[in-house]
């Protein structure tokens, strides 16, 4: 079956240390997401990659990183530069136009403490 | 400045009776919208799609209305059902998507009482 895999569900980190979230997607979807979930804030997007090699930033960039070595892959790296990392963080892909609408994973919550 | 709006962050509606969710955009160039389902702990589901070429697309019970002129849209769903309950995003792209991404409303929070 194909599908977009984010792993993993939950994650705990101590402040201050880095920490890389997981986005595998077997769909041979060309672009990418990354979004974050707040209470009260919607989705947030944080980068976004459309070819391989090649990405952008998004809304919420700052204190995050990323990189798209592989067209199935798309890790999102949480800085200890970002102030506040506790939250849902989504991955999501699509064939290309957005008009296609995006394939969710199912989520990583990341706490930090 | 956002974007896409969700004004209301709650709804509560009796199983049985139609779900009414709203949804305000600001910007002219959104030429698609999307409308996605969300549990708690999952990924959004894509639920149903517009294009600016029309005013009205129906799925089942579902069904989502744009209003160009007033750049809103609304998304009925009848019969409401305890499974409908979830938060709903709506979604906007412009330019046939070639924006790159989609812009996310805040979300509503649908509960449907048996």
């Amino acid at each position: 079956d194909g599908g977009i895999t984010q792993s993993p569900k939950y994650l705990f980190r101590k402040e201050g240390q880095n920490v890389t979230l997981s986005c595998e997607q077997n769909l041979n979807h060309d672009a990418m997401y990354w979004y974050r979930q707040d209470p009260g804030q919607g989705l947030r997007l944080i980068y976004y990659s459309q070819i391989v090699n090649d990405f952008q930033k998004g809304d919420i960039a700052e204190g995050y990183s990323v990189s798209r070595e592989k067209k199935e892959s798309f890790p999102l790296t949480v800085t200890s530069a970002q102030k506040n990392p506790t939250a849902f963080y989504l991955c999501a892909s699509s064939i290309g136009s957005a008009n296609y609408g995006y394939t969710f994973g199912s989520g990583t919550r990341l706490t930090v403490v | 400045d956002q974007q896409v709006k969700q004004n209301s962050p709650s709804l509560s509606v009796q199983e049985g009776r139609i779900s009414i969710l709203n949804c305000d955009y600001t910007n002219s160039m959104f030429d698609y919208f999307l409308w996605y389902k969300k549990y708690p702990a999952e990924g959004p589901t894509f639920l149903i799609s517009i294009s600016s070429i029309k005013d009205k697309n129906e799925d089942g019970r579902f069904t989502v209305f744009l209003n160009k002129s007033a750049k809103h849209l609304s998304l009925h769903i009848v019969p409401s059902q305890p499974g409908d309950s979830a938060v709903y995003f709506c979604a906007a792209s412009a330019r046939g998507g070639s924006q790159g991404n989609l812009i996310f409303g805040k979300g509503t929070k649908l509960s449907v009482k048996p």
